[in-house]
């Protein structure tokens, strides 16, 4: 079945460092999600791609989509204390799935 | 903003009891999920409906997982009977889209304790 992998597990950064989570399918996919899940939170919905290529930006987040969608990034730019939790990505395979697959997600801590 | 209502929010049990929960997805969502997240894990799909119609239940372990969502709103998930590997959250999401495709909003969730 398709599988979604993220790396890396954990990230520990200073404050105002920049951050990146990559995230590859072993199936093309018909579009992307990205969920942030603070702890003790559920997952919040952050953004969805869907076509190759395609690069997205809220605030001080890039989203990009790979140009074979089968893999994806987020970037956050100067971090801060506010961004710390766990980012994942999840996908579609389309060919009539309707299962969106999770990976096992980016756990983010920063130190102020 | 609306929310996905969730309950208990919290629940202990022995293995071999019979657990259920509850979930009340955002009025007018089509669809509704079932998770199970495990400590350090993404969520896994267990069950997804379109209104009160089962559309993937193929990670389900059925022999006893149980899912209802008889008048296409909320909805129930039933463990009979509980093991230890059952401990984990579960998780219930509903979306408006209705090719199951959509932004999805999650529910606080119900932590079970299978002991």
């Amino acid at each position: 079945g398709q599988q979604v992998m993220q790396i890396p597990q954990y990230q520990h950064v200073q404050e105002g460092e920049d951050f990146t989570t990559y995230c590859n399918s072993s199936t093309t996919l018909s579009n992307i999600q990205w969920y942030k899940q603070r702890p003790g939170g559920h997952p919040v919905f952050l953004i969805q791609l869907v076509k190759s290529g395609e690069v997205k930006k809220q605030k001080r987040l890039t989203f990009q989509f790979g140009e074979a969608k089968k893999n994806s990034s987020l970037h956050i730019t100067a971090t801060q204390t506010t961004d710390v939790g766990t980012y994942f990505c999840a996908g579609y395979s389309g060919a009539g799935s309707y299962q969106l697959t999770f990976g096992k997600g980016t756990k983010l801590s920063v130190i102020p | 903003e609306a929310e996905v209502a969730q309950s208990p929010r919290y629940k202990i049990t022995e293995k071999s009891q019979a657990v259920a929960f509850w979930c009340d997805p955002i009025s007018g969502h089509a669809t509704l999920y079932w998770y199970r997240q495990i400590l350090g894990q993404g969520p896994e799909l267990l069950v997804q409906f379109q209104d009160e119609s089962v559309v993937d239940d193929s990670q389900l372990p059925k022999d006893r997982f149980s899912a209802e969502r008889l008048k296409g709103v909320d909805s129930t998930l039933k463990i009979q009977p509980a093991e230890l590997g059952d401990s984990a959250m579960y998780l219930c999401a509903s979306s408006l889209s209705s090719s199951g495709t959509g932004k999805q909003y999650f529910g606080p969730g119900t932590r079970l304790t299978v002991t």
